[in-house]
C-alpha cells in the first residue's frame, strides 16, 4: 500500500473550514484514500473515502487532485469535538484487497476557541 | 445498537505472565481486526479474521502472540511470556465484509495492557 504524507500538527478557528493535505505521491491506480479521526483515547473512526472523484458526506468532503497524487480532507465548520488527530490511508480496492489500515501518524487538529 | 466491545479495558500484568484480551465485535460483522497502539503513534496492524478464518497474520510481532475466533464472533488475542514492550493498546475493529474494499471499520474502546 501506497505510503502518505501529513503535516503533525495543524490549527483551525472555532467555525472555519478546516483543510487537512495528505500526499500519496505513489498511489496506484486501484488505490483509495481513506481518513479517519481518532478523538484523544477513542478508537479511530471511518470518515470518508473516494478513488478519484470528489466526495461529501454529513462529516466532510474528500477532494482529490486529477493525478491523485495528493487529497486534502474538509472539515466545512469546525467545531472544538472535532480537536482530533486525521489519518490518511491509502489501500487497494476490491479486487486484491488488503484489510488492514495501515496508519501513519497523522494530523493533530486542534480547532481554537 | 451496541458498537465493538473489549475486555478488560486495564490489564497490568507481571513480566513473564500470559494474558488474554478478549474482543466482542458487532453482530453480523465478518470481518474482526486486532491492532496495537503505542503511546503518540497511531495503530499498527497485527492480525485479522473473516469469519473463524485467520486471513493475515503478518503483523504478529512474534510466537508469544497469537489469536483466534473459533466461532467466527468474539477473538482473543493472547500473548505469552509478556514483556514490557508488549505494554500498549489493543484495539480491535470489526466490519461487516472483506469482500469489497468499502468495508468501514468499527473500533472498539481498546484494552490498556501494561506489564510491569
Amino acid at each position: 500500500d501506497a505510503k502518505t504524507t501529513q503535516p503533525p500538527s495543524m490549527d483551525c478557528a472555532e467555525g472555519r473550514a478546516a483543510n487537512l493535505p495528505c500526499n500519496h505521491s505513489t498511489i496506484s491506480g486501484n488505490e483509495y484514500v481513506y481518513w479517519y479521526r481518532q478523538i484523544h483515547s477513542q478508537g479511530p473512526q471511518y470518515i470518508i473515502h473516494g478513488l478519484k472523484n470528489n466526495e461529501t458526506n454529513e462529516m466532510a468532503s474528500l477532494i482529490i487532485t486529477e493525478d491523485r497524487k495528493s487529497s486534502t480532507l474538509i472539515l466545512p465548520h469546525a467545531t472544538l469535538r472535532d480537536t482530533a488527530v486525521y489519518y490518511c490511508i491509502v489501500r487497494r480496492g476490491p479486487g486484491g484487497a488488503t484489510n488492514k489500515l495501515i496508519f501513519g501518524t497523522g494530523t493533530l487538529l486542534a480547532v481554537q476557541p | 445498537g451496541a458498537g465493538v466491545s473489549q475486555s478488560p479495558r486495564y490489564k497490568v500484568t507481571k513480566r513473564g505472565q500470559d494474558v488474554a484480551l478478549r474482543c466482542d465485535p458487532i453482530s453480523g460483522h465478518v470481518s474482526l481486526y486486532w491492532y496495537r497502539q503505542a503511546l503518540g503513534q497511531g495503530p499498527e496492524f497485527l492480525t485479522y479474521f473473516n469469519y473463524e478464518a485467520q486471513q493475515d497474520k503478518s503483523g504478529l510481532p512474534n510466537d508469544r502472540f497469537s489469536a483466534e475466533r473459533p466461532e467466527g464472533s468474539i477473538s482473543t488475542l493472547t500473548i505469552q511470556r509478556t514483556e514490557q514492550r508488549d505494554s500498549a493498546m489493543y484495539r480491535c475493529a470489526s466490519s461487516h465484509s472483506s469482500a469489497s474494499g468499502y468495508n468501514e471499520q468499527f473500533f472498539g474502546p481498546g484494552t490498556r495492557l501494561t506489564v510491569l
